[in-house]
């Protein structure tokens, strides 16, 4: 069975601090989709990125960034220099292939950022 | 524009009134699903649907009721609503070769 752990509920940071998000998933499939959403405090829910289970290239895109560990069974995500609009509740999930690449969501992380 | 939508926004009932959540999608998904969102416990999957006519259980579907007869549209049925399904609940849906789940703005439901 599938399992992701947001082990951090509430992380406060202020504001140009780098922090990383953790995210350790469980899953006997070889073949798996992890990801990233955001809610903000507006309550909608914004996909970052996808990343499946053949890829472990790590990825950039601004100040955000992702690293992909199969060796941990980790897909950590980090926000260089934050800033308060990154505020927001972050849920990473997992979709294997055994399951019908139905999703299993962390019980996602809070960050703060301070101005 | 590719979306998914969901009426309404934000319910206030009562308890034992039933209601309907309805959630349309536009980018010819198969997969469609209905999560609630409570603090502490992230977001749960009440019901899901692989396709038209064919639907199942998630994690607490306990209270509520789905149907699938078209494509686009995966509505929510509470038949009795009661205070502990007070909650924020999110539609989603995605093609079924495994790729990104896009979620509606999600409802936010209060019943007294």
């Amino acid at each position: 069975a599938q399992k992701v752990t947001q082990a951090q509920t509430e992380i406060s940071v202020v504001e140009k601090e780098d922090v990383t998000l953790d995210c350790v998933y469980e899953t006997r499939d070889t073949t798996y989709y992890l990801f990233w959403y955001k809610q903000p405090p507006s309550g909608e829910l914004v996909f970052l990125i996808r990343r499946n289970s053949f890829d472990e290239q790590n990825e950039i895109s601004g100040r955000y960034s992702w690293n992909f560990q199969k060796s941990t069974s980790s897909f950590n995500f980090t926000i260089t220099a934050s800033q308060v609009v990154d505020s927001a509740v972050y849920f990473c999930a997992l979709s294997e292939w055994g399951g019908s690449y139905i999703p299993t969501f962390g019980r996602g992380t809070s960050l703060i950022v301070h101005p | 524009e590719a979306q998914v939508t969901q009426n309404p926004r934000y319910l206030i009932t009562v308890t034992g009134k039933k209601l309907t959540v309805t959630c349309s999608q536009n980018m010819n998904h198969e997969y469609m699903s209905w999560y609630r969102q409570d603090p502490g416990l992230g977001l749960r999957q009440i019901y899901y649907s692989m396709n038209v006519e064919v639907t199942d259980k998630g994690d607490v579907p306990e209270g509520y009721k789905v149907s699938r007869k078209e494509k686009r549209n995966f509505p929510l049925i509470l038949e009795s609503p009661s205070p502990n399904q007070t909650s924020l609940y999110f539609c989603a849906s995605r093609s079924n070769q495994g790729e990104t789940q896009y979620f509606g703005p999600g409802t936010r439901l209060l019943v007294l």
